[in-house]
């Protein structure tokens, strides 16, 4: 297993197109979660996912995003009608899970960074 | 006010320098989490903890959870070690993470 994996690295696309981006956690992690960074600012959370089941979602994503992971595995984050505003690093991490807490910390992806023009 | 704070902002040390950065929060968690972040790279998780302290190579964590407050030490620092810090915690009754706004340190030979 060599990590979180995000695809692709870098997308540009212009206003009003749909970008999808794809993560590939830990394979034994339960965990997965979704986290937007903006330039010069800490991460903030989008969302997250225990198994197959979305548990929390921020207020943060308008009724353009959505997000899946089908499968318990992979998930996927799909922007619409993408706006200039959504131009930011997506950070994809995972984590190992019992009884509610975090057993061993957060392993992040390198990140997907999305340029609307 | 966030409920994550961290200081310095900047940091800029000499090679072979003691470092500390600091992180206080405001509300009540089970564990605080360092992360190391390159320019325009992902994020390491460094350190998990939920007390007292603990230590990987040069890097040496602390908590106190009664006084909300938690440190990260670098010993021997060393220009590689050049990259944003950020203090994470999770508040009780949810699993997502709240960030600092990171430590941006610049180690200089």
């Amino acid at each position: 297993d060599t990590g979180v994996s995000q695809d692709p690295r870098h997308k540009i696309t212009k206003r009003g197109q749909n970008v999808t981006f794809r993560c590939d956690p830990i394979s034994e992690h339960n965990r997965l979660y979704w986290y937007r960074q903006t330039l010069g600012q800490g991460p903030e959370f989008l969302t997250y996912f225990q198994n197959e089941a979305q548990l929390e979602k921020s207020r943060l994503l308008s009724d353009r995003f959505s997000a899946e992971r089908p499968k318990g595995s992979f998930s996927t984050l799909e922007i619409q009608r993408t706006e200039q505003g959504d131009s930011a690093m997506y950070l994809c991490a995972s984590s190992l899970a019992g009884t509610g807490r975090d057993l061993y910390g957060y392993t992040f992806g390198s990140g997907t960074r999305l340029t609307v023009v | 006010k966030n409920e994550v704070e961290q200081s310095p902002q900047n940091l800029t040390a000499q090679e072979g320098e003691f470092i500390t950065i600091n992180c206080s929060y405001s509300v009540g968690i089970s564990a605080l989490h360092w992360l190391q972040q390159h320019p325009g790279g992902g994020i390491v998780s460094l350190f998990m903890l939920s007390s007292g302290k603990k230590k990987h190579g040069r890097l040496i964590a602390t908590i106190n959870i009664q006084e909300k407050h938690s440190s990260l030490h670098i010993t021997a620092s060393h220009p590689r070690d050049s990259a944003v810090y950020i203090c994470a915690v999770p508040p009780r009754a949810t699993n997502k993470l709240i960030f600092g706004t990171g430590t941006l340190l610049a180690v200089q030979p």
